[in-house]
């Protein structure tokens, strides 16, 4: 089992949808959880860090369930510009805590 | 603010050669890391240092050396190129490890024949 998993899509939404990724981790010691958006031949950005309460940035939502050992991300009214790469990344919460990347969800927005 | 920098953008090498890739950071960060990025595979740590003049093991580091010599540099090297290192590499630089987010540079397209 991969340490963090994420459906690799692509998902397809017209402009103005909302859409939502999960993405599940294996170590329960994991303490630290992002979200990275990656363009075609880019680099990974932060889009954001994942707290425990939720938290949310304009219209992107992300939540931790650390009992289910998932985090999710919610995207509200879908923009062109948020067609990219979105992937998942969580520390290993012991030793080196290295991050752990997932291999990503790949967002299509139509008009 | 540059951020992080990577030298150079795209290369391609012969099996057997040399080369070393160059990253810069200016953001005074201690930690610096190198992943390569393979299709379906996910990022994968190289090497990293947690500081000037220390370096270490990541998940893949077999055909690698890296050096840390000045806190803002991190440098990737290939003693013998093969066709298995082609891939896309990136540097990325944090200010500690784990619970802080990690910057990364644009990346160094490499291509072995």
């Amino acid at each position: 089992r991969k340490e963090v998993e994420q459906d690799p899509g692509p998902f397809n939404v017209p402009e103005g949808a909302t859409v939502a990724f999960n993405c599940t981790y294996s170590n329960s010691a994991s303490q630290s959880f992002f979200w990275y958006r990656q363009d075609c031949r880019k680099e990974p950005k932060l889009l954001m860090s994942v707290y425990s309460s939720g938290n949310e940035d304009g219209r992107f939502t992300a939540q931790l369930n650390r009992a289910s050992q998932y985090i999710s991300l919610l995207i509200r009214d879908s923009k062109l510009s948020d067609s990219a790469t979105y992937l998942c990344v969580v520390n290993r919460g012991t030793g080196f805590q290295k991050l752990v990347f997932g291999t990503g969800t790949r967002l299509l927005v139509s008009p | 603010n540059a951020g992080v920098t990577q030298t150079p953008k795209f290369r391609v090498l012969k099996t057997g050669q040399s080369m070393t890739l160059l990253c810069a950071q200016d953001m005074n960060h201690e930690y610096m890391y190198w992943y390569r990025q393979d299709p379906g595979m996910g990022l994968r740590l190289i090497h990293y240092s947690v500081g000037e003049g220390t370096t270490a093991k990541g998940e893949v580091p077999d055909g690698y050396n890296v050096s840390r010599l000045k806190k803002q540099n991190f440098l990737l090297g290939l003693e013998s190129a093969a066709p298995s290192q082609t891939s896309v590499y990136f540097c990325a630089s944090s200010y500690y490890e784990g619970s802080q987010p990690q910057h990364f540079g644009d990346g160094t397209r490499l291509s072995i024949l």
